[in-house]
Parts: structure tokens; C-alpha cells; sequence
């Protein structure tokens, strides 16, 4: 089983709707959690950082469950620029361990 | 606002060449990181360092070497570049303790022809 798995898509969203997609993840000892966003032919950067608590930034939601071991994005009122691959990623190991593990995105399209 | 240049957008190259694909971070970060992504395959790393001179194998470091011998540049060489490592490849960087986050330079897409 692969440490972080995503559901590729794409993601055709009508703008203005919502989308979610979840990410899972192998290792339950992982600790932190992030959500980055690439857009095409670009680096990628982060969008948010997940916490047990979930969190939110402005028309973005993030959550972590760790019994089942996923995380999710919710993006609401979708726009044309959040078209994007969003990467999840993982740390699955302790605080400040360099081996973070990347899932292979979801691609989100929006369409007017 | 952190910085990550990458020497190249944009490099191609023949088999058996010695490339040299560079890095340079200019927060003071210790950790820099080199990466590949294919389509497909997702990011996966190459090499790390968190210091001076220091380094580690990623998970797919045959073919590849790496140099740090200053804190702020983070060279990658192919010694006898492959069709197969026709990439895209990112570095980034990030600072040890404070949050996790990574600063990735705009990348280089290396074609080996």
C-alpha cells in the first residue's frame, strides 16, 4: 500500500459549487499533515497545513481523521483560479523528519 | 518572502553528459531538498541535506549525486545522464523547527536525449 493515495481525477466543478476530495494515509504514526496546491507547469506551495482540530482559510476546509486515516479538502464557492492539482502530503514520522511523503494530487477543474 | 532559484528553467541534454542541475536558498534554511516529478508518479525525493557537507539518500538516488558545500547552494549531478532521468526536478528548502513547510524553487525541466 502506498503511503498517500489520491483519487487523480480530474475534478470537473462547476464554478461557484463545491468540491471535497480526501487523501489517505498508511503510516497511523504519521504526525503532521499538509495540503499544497500546484498549478500547471508551476512549484508546488502550501495552501494549508491540517491539524487534529481541522482548519479553515477563507473558502477552504481541511479535516484529519486519524481512526480512519485520511484527510480531506473542501473548497467552496469554487472559482476559476483554484483550478489546480492539489497535493496532499504527509510527515510519517516524528517533528521535523526530511522524508515527507507526497501524494500524486487531485486535479481540480473549474468550469464557468 | 523566501527565495529558491533554480540555475535552469529549462535544460536538454544528451546521454552519457554530466549535468549539473543548482540550487540556491536565500533564507538561511538548513534542509534543502532535491525532487522528481513525473506525470503519474507524483514527487519523489532524490537527496537531502540538513547541514553543510551532510547529505541522505531519498528514495530514488541511483543515478544521482549531490554537493553542499555552502549552506545556501544545493547542487544536483547526474553523472551519466539517461533518457530515464528526463524530469522535471524541484529543489526546495525549509528551516529546521518552526512549521513544516517547504519552499520549492520554479523547477527545471531536464530533457536527456
Amino acid at each position: 500500500r502506498k503511503e498517500v493515495e489520491q483519487d487523480p481525477g480530474p475534478f470537473n466543478v462547476p464554478e461557484g459549487a463545491t468540491v471535497a476530495f480526501n487523501c489517505t494515509y498508511s503510516n497511523s504514526a504519521s504526525q503532521s499533515f499538509f495540503w499544497y496546491r500546484q498549478d500547471c507547469r508551476k512549484e508546488p506551495k502550501l495552501l494549508m497545513s491540517v491539524y487534529s482540530s481541522g482548519n479553515e482559510d477563507g473558502r477552504f476546509t481541511a479535516q484529519l481523521n486519524r481512526a480512519s486515516q485520511y484527510i480531506s479538502l473542501l473548497i467552496r464557492d469554487s472559482k476559476l483560479s483554484d483550478s489546480a492539482t492539489y497535493l496532499c502530503v504527509v510527515n510519517p514520522l516524528y517533528y521535523g523528519n526530511n522524508r515527507l511523503a507526497f501524494g500524486k494530487g487531485n486535479q481540480v477543474v473549474v468550469i464557468p | 518572502d523566501v527565495k529558491v532559484t533554480q540555475s535552469s528553467r529549462y535544460l536538454v541534454k544528451r546521454t552519457g553528459e554530466k549535468v549539473f542541475l543548482e540550487c540556491v536558498q536565500d533564507m538561511d534554511h538548513e534542509n534543502m531538498f532535491w525532487y522528481r516529478q513525473d506525470p503519474g508518479l507524483g514527487l519523489r525525493l532524490i537527496y537531502f541535506s540538513y547541514d553543510v557537507k551532510m547529505k541522505e539518500k531519498g528514495d530514488i538516488p541511483e543515478g544521482y549525486s549531490v554537493s553542499r558545500e555552502k549552506k545556501e547552494r544545493f547542487s544536483l549531478i547526474l553523472e551519466s545522464a539517461s533518457t530515464n532521468q528526463t524530469s522535471m526536478y524541484l529543489c526546495a528548502s525549509r528551516p529546521t523547527g518552526g512549521e513544516e513547510k517547504l519552499f520549492f524553487g520554479s523547477g527545471t525541466q531536464l530533457s536527456v536525449l
